[in-house]
C-alpha cells in the first residue's frame, strides 16, 4: 500500500464547478504539500500545511492531522486549473529531514 | 533569482551508457533531492544532499549516485542505463528541513 493515496485518479468538470480532491497518508508527517504538474513537467508548490487551513485565491487546503486526510478545493474552477494536481508529504524523520513521498496525482480536466 | 534550474531539458540516451543531470537550487537553499517521476505516476524519492553528503535514500540501485558541490548545486548520475529508467527526473531544494521545497523544471530523459 502507497504511503500516500489520492482519490480520485481522473477528474473531470465543467468550468465554474466546485472541485475536490482527497489526499490520504498512513505515515506520520511534519508537513504536507499540494503541488500543480502542468504538461511538460514542471511543479508548481501551492500550499504548504502542517495544520488547519489555508486559502489563495481559489484555492484552499485543509488537514485533518488526526484521521492523517488533506483535501484541496478549486471554487469557480476554470480551464486553466486543468492540470496533474500532487499530494506530497515530509515523513517525520527528526531534524534535517526532506525525505517527502507522493501520491500518484489527480489529473483535472476542466472544461469549458 | 533564477529558482531551481536544471540541465539539460531532455535528453535520449542508448542503453547502457551513462548520463549526468545537473541541479542549480534556488538562491539561498542548501538542501537538494532529487525525484524520479515515470509516466502517469507521482515522483519517487531517489537522495538528498545537504553538506556535499548523501543525507538520505530511497529504494534505488546503485547505479544512481549524485554529488553536492560547495555551491550547492548538484549531479545525478545514473549507469548502465536501463530502458525502465526513461523518466523525468526532478531536482528540489530548500532552505532547511523544516521548509517548503522549490522544484525545477525537469530533465526528461529517454533511454533508447
Amino acid at each position: 500500500k502507497n504511503e500516500v493515496e489520492q482519490s480520485p485518479q481522473n477528474l473531470t468538470a465543467q468550468e465554474g464547478e466546485f472541485i475536490t480532491i482527497n489526499c490520504s497518508y498512513s505515515v506520520g508527517i511534519s508537513a504536507l504539500h499540494w503541488l500543480q504538474q502542468h504538461p511538460g513537467g514542471g511543479i508548481v508548490s501551492l500550499f504548504m500545511l502542517s495544520s488547519g487551513k489555508k486559502k489563495h485565491g481559489r484555492l484552499i487546503a485543509t488537514i485533518n492531522i488526526q484521521e492523517k486526510h488533506s483535501s484541496l478545493h478549486i471554487t469557480a474552477s476554470h480551464p486553466r486549473d486543468s492540470a496533474v494536481y500532487i499530494c506530497a508529504v515530509r515523513r517525520y524523520r527528526g531534524y534535517n529531514n526532506n525525505d517527502m513521498r507522493f501520491g500518484a496525482g489527480t489529473r483535472l480536466t476542466v472544461k469549458p | 533569482d533564477a529558482g531551481v534550474t536544471q540541465s539539460p531539458t531532455h535528453l535520449i540516451k542508448t542503453r547502457g551508457q551513462q548520463v549526468t543531470l545537473r541541479c542549480s537550487p534556488k538562491s539561498g537553499h542548501d538542501t537538494v533531492s532529487w525525484y524520479q517521476q515515470a509516466l502517469g505516476q507521482g515522483p519517487q524519492f531517489i537522495f538528498q544532499y545537504y553538506e556535499e553528503e548523501e543525507r538520505q535514500r530511497g529504494n534505488f540501485p546503485d547505479r544512481f549516485s549524485g554529488h553536492q558541490f560547495p555551491n550547492y548545486s548538484s549531479e545525478l548520475n545514473v549507469n548502465a542505463l536501463l530502458l525502465g529508467d526513461s523518466a523525468l527526473y526532478l531536482c528540489a531544494s530548500s532552505p532547511g528541513p523544516q521548509a517548503g521545497a522549490f522544484f525545477g523544471q525537469g530533465t526528461r530523459l529517454t533511454v533508447v
